[in-house]
């Protein structure tokens, strides 16, 4: 199926732990972006990326960062994970400034 | 204050209801996105506008570029429509997001 995938779906780990979510499109685009919704259900981009450009939201904490092997994929690290940090993440492709398409979204909790 | 602010958050409506749903901005903009959040928490992009209107089936969105205004409209409203709407914005390299109207259509 041509999609959006992120993986894991949930992820539930203690605090002051590094974790990584993966993200994988085969649609082509070219253009990849990370958000975080809290639980107010307030969403926020994190990061847009393409084979170019990285652009950060200066709000985001350092200890986020995006790696892409390829441009299929944007997976977020996060280092010393925070209580703060629980949300869900979405992960996202476009071809440049066209409509997005979203992955089902990453819950994570923080113990 | 946010940059993007939608009216109503929250909205009732019976089965077959024309609804509306606001969102202004306050940047500049080269687009405007209308999202749909379903309660299980998948996210759908319904439009990306830069001016005029589009249609797909019963939505239509519109956008003002003067005013800094867009709507979305849902024409004979199903219960199947509740979901989460979201406007946003993407101004420069930026996206900003407006809160979300929350929509329950009730049989």
């Amino acid at each position: 199926d041509t999609a959006v995938s992120q993986t894991p779906k949930y992820l539930v780990t203690q605090m002051g732990n590094d974790k990584s979510i993966k993200c994988e499109q085969n649609l082509g685009h070219d253009t990849m972006y990370w958000y975080k919704q809290d639980s107010k259900k307030f969403l926020k981009i994190m990061f847009s990326y393409n084979n170019k450009e990285l652009i950060i939201n200066e709000t985001v904490p350092n200890r986020f960062s995006p790696k892409s092997p390829d441009k299929a994929h944007l997976n977020l690290h996060i280092n010393s994970l925070e209580l703060g940090d629980s949300a869900v993440y979405f992960c996202a492709s476009s071809h440049g400034p066209q409509p997005q398409h979203f992955g089902d979204g990453t819950r994570l909790s923080i113990l | 204050k946010n940059e993007v602010e939608q009216s109503p958050q929250n909205l009732t409506a019976q089965e077959g209801e024309f609804i509306t749903i606001n969102c202004s901005y306050s940047v500049g903009i080269s687009a405007l996105h209308w999202l749909q959040q379903h309660p299980g928490g998948g996210i759908v992009s319904l439009f990306m506008l830069s001016s005029g209107k589009k249609k797909h089936g019963r939505l239509i969105a519109t956008i003002n570029i003067q005013e800094k205004h867009s709507s979305l409209h849902i024409t004979a409203s199903h219960p199947r429509d509740s979901a989460v709407y979201i406007c946003a914005v993407r101004s420069r390299a930026q996206f900003y997001f407006g809160t979300g109207t929350s929509l329950t259509v009730i049989p």
